[in-house]
């Protein structure tokens, strides 16, 4: 299994809502990644988990709460978002961080804030 | 702030030609190069990476590096209609401790049938 999956594949949430993206992956990654791209823009790191402890926070705002309660998830919490907040989040993973992993993306959620 | 840069695009080949996509970087320090493809609305997909000074082949996509110059290329042989799409190049620091890839803004290629 060499995928990284991603739930929902669409979300639609008010400024007021709390919602949950899921990332999961089965390659026996240690490293996992969230990165959040707007649309013709690479996509921006935003946190980082190497051995599920968190290693990076990219000065994301709290309203963004990463959580990664094994090896093989990662959740990313969202509540009270702007309508700037959306885009297409994308989870990563490699099989450790190091200079020589390559980084696997999933296919994405695409978040639209009302 | 390192810096990755490629063309601007949009690059635009006969099907059957070569495309070359380049990258120049900023920090010497940089180890690790990747090329991503990411169709329209579709996540980044991984389709090189080279570390070592030289050319490295896979099919049709050739990666170039030359790490004294600070460059790194992708070549596509026979280019395919399929290959539409924008390629991301991204570098990684030598020893990084944090797995932090620094991207290109990307070059849009279309190849025309």
């Amino acid at each position: 299994d060499t995928e990284v999956t991603q739930t929902p594949k669409h979300l639609v949430m008010g400024m007021t809502n709390k919602k949950s993206l899921k990332c999961e992956q089965h390659m026996g990654h240690r490293a996992m990644y969230w990165y959040k791209q707007k649309a013709k823009k690479p996509p921006e790191l935003m946190f980082v988990y190497s051995y599920e402890k968190l290693s990076i926070n990219e000065s994301v705002p709290s309203r963004f709460s990463p959580e990664c309660p094994n090896s093989s998830l990662l959740n990313l919490h969202l509540h009270a978002l702007q309508p700037e907040d959306s885009a297409l989040y994308l989870c990563a993973s490699s099989r450790e961080i190091s200079s020589y992993n390559e980084q696997f993306f999933g296919p994405g959620t695409r978040l639209t804030v009302l | 702030q390192k810096e990755v840069e490629q063309n601007s695009g949009p690059l635009s080949v006969p099907e059957g030609a070569i495309a070359s996509l380049n990258c120049t970087y900023s920090d010497r320090g940089s180890q690790s190069f990747f090329w991503y493809r990411q169709y329209s609305g579709k996540s980044p997909e991984l389709i090189m990476f080279i570390y070592s000074n030289g050319d490295k082949e896979d099919g049709r996509f050739t990666a170039q590096l030359n790490k004294a110059s600070q460059y790194v290329s992708l070549l596509i042989r026979d280019s395919q209609p399929s290959d539409s799409a924008t390629y991301l190049c991204a570098v990684i620091d030598r020893g990084s401790t944090l797995g932090r890839l620094y991207f290109g803004r990307g070059t849009q290629l279309t190849v025309w049938p």
